[in-house]
């Protein structure tokens, strides 16, 4: 695999359910994103981990909890999500303070996620 | 916090024609790094093109190119000889580089008519 890779590409889930998403880069990068992509909004920020340290948590609500095991795999695990969830979830990966052109962020497929 | 603009919710263009994608953004950093990336409709989001504010060439890949206006806060992407595999979602984004986020822009959706 190369890249940024995320499964799985799509998701079906009750309100009640607990799941996870997991994304995995291939790229020897050390910082990992979550973003939220809605149909009605714009791409919105939702976790950045940093040498596997969480460094941003854009208000998002507790029943989306992010973990970074090592610089490689990021997860988003899922429970008692609301419809209003349903979303494209998009994992990326950058290698910052590497230098110039080093710090672009590098997107996986997504998850399209929705919640019934 | 960081906005970014994209004023034209769609354009339309002719196969082989030239068209510009307009973003607009607001800070006040010095130092930030611009991106345009393209997502077609498998939703993969890809690089386009960046651009670094410390640099006041305006970036180039192949047929694509950027107008960066820093006093301006501008920063459009510009298609030559437009293809149909150019038919995609473009997003302007703006990141203050490290471990930044990115902020993006609603997002400009590109018609090539064959």
């Amino acid at each position: 695999e190369t890249g940024v890779t995320q499964t799985p590409r799509h998701l079906v889930m009750g309100m009640t359910n607990k799941k996870s998403l997991k994304c995995e880069q291939h790229l020897g990068h050390n910082a990992m994103y979550w973003y939220k992509q809605s149909a009605k909004k714009p791409l919105e920020l939702m976790f950045v981990y940093s040498l596997e340290e969480r460094v941003e948590n854009n208000s998002v609500p507790s029943r989306f909890s992010p973990e970074c095991p090592n610089s490689s795999h990021l997860f988003l695990h899922l429970h008692t999500l609301q419809p209003e969830d349903s979303a494209l979830y998009l994992c990326a990966s950058s290698q910052f303070f590497a230098g110039d052109g080093q710090e672009t962020q590098y997107f996986g497929p997504g998850t399209r996620l929705l919640v019934l | 916090a960081q906005t970014v603009t994209q004023s034209q919710p769609e354009m339309s263009v002719q196969e082989a024609e030239t068209v510009t994608l307009s973003c607009t953004y607001d800070t006040s950093e010095s130092d930030y790094y611009l991106f345009w990336y393209k997502q077609p409709p498998s939703r993969q989001m890809i690089l386009v093109i960046r651009q670094e504010a410390y640099k006041q060439q305006n970036a180039t890949e192949n047929r694509f190119s950027v107008n960066f206006q820093k006093a301006a806060k501008s920063f459009s992407l510009k298609i030559s000889d437009s293809q149909l595999g150019d038919a995609a979602m473009y997003f302007c984004a703006y990141s203050g580089g490290g471990a930044d986020g990115l902020t993006f822009g609603k997002g400009t959706h590109l018609i090539i008519q064959p």
